[in-house]
């Protein structure tokens, strides 16, 4: 069975700080997928990135990274110089690739940006 | 741009009443999927198909039915309402084919009281 952990349900942090989101998974594929979205206050769920099992090279996409790492089974994803605009649950999600590519969620990490 | 639509963001059903939530995608993706959030315990997969007139069992399908007769629709069924399934549902759809997995793109959501 898959499972996606979120160990952190809350994070509240100052703009302009750093923040990091922390996802751990178990599979026993070879070959999966691993996703973040995020959920803002309007509620509709948003891509922000995905990865294969192959490829864990680290991704800059402006004020977002992540890091995969295989050997940990994680996938963490970092904030640079947090806004308020980024005040949202975040999720993280771990996909087969076989059963039309079915999602198994982490519980989520609501994050709060304060002024 | 994928667009889901969810016919209804609120409804309010009567314990016992059966209870159709319908969900379109305008993007001809062959998968669609069926999910229930709740505080604490993330996205949770109810049903999910990858073709029409298919469907597959999520992780909490009791309770439950689907149906997808054309491809851009899928149905959620809640046979007999129950103040249990009070929740937030959201419908989701993705590409398929092949092994790269797609994201997903969510619905806004239809939040689902049973008195």
């Amino acid at each position: 069975a898959q499972k996606v952990t979120q160990a952190q349900t809350e994070i509240s942090v100052v703009e302009k700080e750093d923040v990091t989101l922390d996802c751990v998974y178990e599979t026993r594929d070879t070959t999966y997928y691993l996703f973040w979205y995020k959920q803002p206050p309007s509620g509709e769920l948003v891509f922000l990135i995905r990865r294969n099992s192959f490829d864990e090279q680290n991704e800059i996409s402006g004020r977002y990274s992540w890091n995969f790492q295989k050997s940990t089974s994680s996938f963490n994803f970092t904030i640079t110089a947090s806004q308020v605009v980024d005040s949202a649950v975040y999720f993280c999600a771990l996909s087969e690739t076989t059963n039309a590519g079915k999602s198994t969620f982490g519980d989520g990490t609501t994050l709060t940006v304060k002024p | 741009d994928v667009k889901v639509t969810q016919s209804s963001r609120y409804l309010v059903k009567r314990t016992g009443e059966k209870v159709f939530l319908e969900c379109v995608q305008d993007m001809d993706h062959e998968n669609m999927f069926w999910y229930r959030q709740d505080p604490g315990l993330g996205l949770r997969l109810i049903y999910f198909s990858y073709d029409v007139k298919m469907k597959e069992k999520g992780d909490i399908p009791e309770g439950y039915s689907v149906s997808r007769e054309k491809k851009e629709r899928f149905s959620l069924i809640l046979e007999s309402a129950s103040t249990n399934q009070t929740s937030m549902y959201l419908c989701a759809s993705s590409a398929g084919g092949g092994n790269r997995i797609s994201p997903l793109h969510f619905g806004n959501g239809t939040r689902l009281t049973v008195t």
